[in-house]
């Protein structure tokens, strides 16, 4: 059974420009989330989608959105890029709802932005 | 914000000694999950204990859970150089109906270096 893939694996951007990041979840798994980790804030939760709708949400500013299509793939979208914006952003999906298994985990999408 | 730390920071052994880490949390859980991470890369999952287990084994590992406490521990037995890697503890909150939403929070790491 293949990973969760999340594409491209580093990018780098300038500031000011957007920048869209896709994850393919695991065959069968319909929740994607996504999250942030950066050396100073550690990982944290940007938002949650299931069945292409958005069901959760993190402390984060509206220049960061999400998407999730019918076949359970999702992207997320950061407008007006900031030099606090590089991160390693990464992708989990999961099978259940309700907490009662694991999340997998991609690889990450490594964004610098200069 | 994080949901709690995790201690010690950092942690340096030998190969073949065993290494434990400890995890606090702040709110009610229904679960707990601990991952690894080898350094800028996603995380693996280790494994995931809920609310209501006191003890888990997988291999080399061992999670025990502590729900009065709020508080977790990881046990690798017999370590190895290639578990040298960050270790997160990650706390689900929420219901457990096939509705709820899924959010994990993270705690602050801690990072295990195994010597040979």
């Amino acid at each position: 059974k293949a990973g969760v893939t999340q594409t491209p694996r580093y990018l780098i951007k300038t500031r000011g420009q957007q920048v869209t990041l896709s994850c393919s979840p695991i065959s069968g798994h319909r929740s994607v989330s996504w999250y942030q980790q950066t050396p100073g804030q550690g990982l944290q939760f940007l938002f949650e989608y299931f069945s292409e709708t958005q069901r959760n949400k993190g402390n984060f500013p509206g220049r960061f959105s999400g998407r999730q299509f019918s076949n359970s793939r999702s992207e997320m979208n950061v407008s007006t890029l900031e030099l606090g914006d590089s991160a390693l952003y990464l992708c989990a999906s999961s099978s259940a709802a309700g907490g009662r298994t694991e999340a997998f985990f991609g690889q990450g999408t490594r964004l610098t932005v200069v | 914000s994080q949901q709690g730390e995790e201690d010690p920071q950092a942690l340096s052994i030998q190969e073949g000694e065993n290494a434990t880490m400890n995890c606090s949390y702040k709110t009610s859980i229904n679960n707990l999950q601990w991952y690894r991470q080898n350094s800028g890369r996603g995380l693996v999952h280790l494994i995931l204990i809920r609310s209501n287990e006191r003890e888990k084994h997988s291999g080399r590992l061992r999670v025990t859970l502590d729900t009065s406490k709020k508080s977790s521990s990881l046990l690798i037995t017999a370590s190895r150089a290639a578990d040298t890697a960050s270790y997160f503890c990650a706390t689900e909150q929420g219901g457990i109906s096939s509705g709820s939403a899924r959010q994990l929070t993270f705690g602050s790491g801690t990072q295990l270096t195994v010597l040979p």
